[in-house]
């Protein structure tokens, strides 16, 4: 089945550094891949997402890259402030075999150090 | 415009009762999602309905746990005879399709069996 994996599991930078976290996919078939960010406690909010059809979108100080044929997607927040100090999920929308389910990546814990 | 309503936010039960989890979509939606999320770990699948069917319940597991989306009312997830091993976060998410349509979560139900 699908399977995502996210690296790194934990991620400290200081404060107005840039962060990147990987994820590869294995179903060549996937086409949809967001971002969610955690906060403790709190619920997954969507913070950008990017679709098959393009390489790379921006929303401020996030942006995303993929590449299909190497099947990995990429976060990327640069300027980080403590604020954004969460735990990262990428996902992957699979439709193998009938099924319609995004699959997650297990998270990156990213600490902003003011 | 309320998003994605869970409740209750906290459930203890003991060992062998039943649970229910209440899920409403954002307003337009008719695809709901369910995930299970235990500590310090990522999101798993567990089922994804339309109203009134069940398109993919490859992530629930096959005994005690069911879920629904009536005509009328919110999603619901059910576990019978609540083992230890039930506890963790569940969390529903909404879409107005699926695909490449974004998933808008709750805040989630904590489950704490006794």
């Amino acid at each position: 089945g699908e399977n995502v994996e996210q690296h790194p599991s934990t991620l400290s930078v200081q404060e107005g550094d840039s962060a990147v976290i990987k994820c590869t996919y294995s179903d060549s078939a996937s086409n949809y891949f967001p971002w969610y960010k955690q906060e403790l406690g709190k619920r997954p909010q969507l913070i950008i997402d990017i679709r098959s059809n393009v390489g790379e979108k921006k929303d401020q100080r996030i942006a995303v890259t993929l590449n299909k044929t190497a099947k990995h997607f990429s976060l990327h927040i640069t300027e980080t402030q403590p604020e954004d100090s969460a735990v990262y999920f990428c996902a992957s929308f699979q439709t193998q075999g009938g099924s319609e389910k995004l699959v997650f990546g297990k998270g990156t814990k990213l600490t902003v150090n003011p | 415009n309320a998003g994605v309503m869970q409740n209750p936010r906290h459930l203890v039960r003991r060992r062998g009762q039943e649970a229910r989890l209440r899920c409403s979509p954002m307003k337009g939606h008719s695809h709901v999602y369910w995930y299970r999320q235990l500590p310090e770990e990522g999101l798993k699948f567990m089922v994804y309905l339309q109203k009134e069917n069940i398109i993919d319940e490859s992530g629930m597991p096959k005994e005690r746990f069911s879920a629904e989306f009536p005509k009328e009312g919110p999603s619901i997830l059910r576990i019978q005879q609540v083992v230890r091993g039930d506890s963790a976060a569940y969390f529903c998410a909404s879409s107005l399709g699926t695909g490449d349509q974004p998933q808008h979560f709750g805040d989630g139900t904590r489950l704490s069996i006794l």
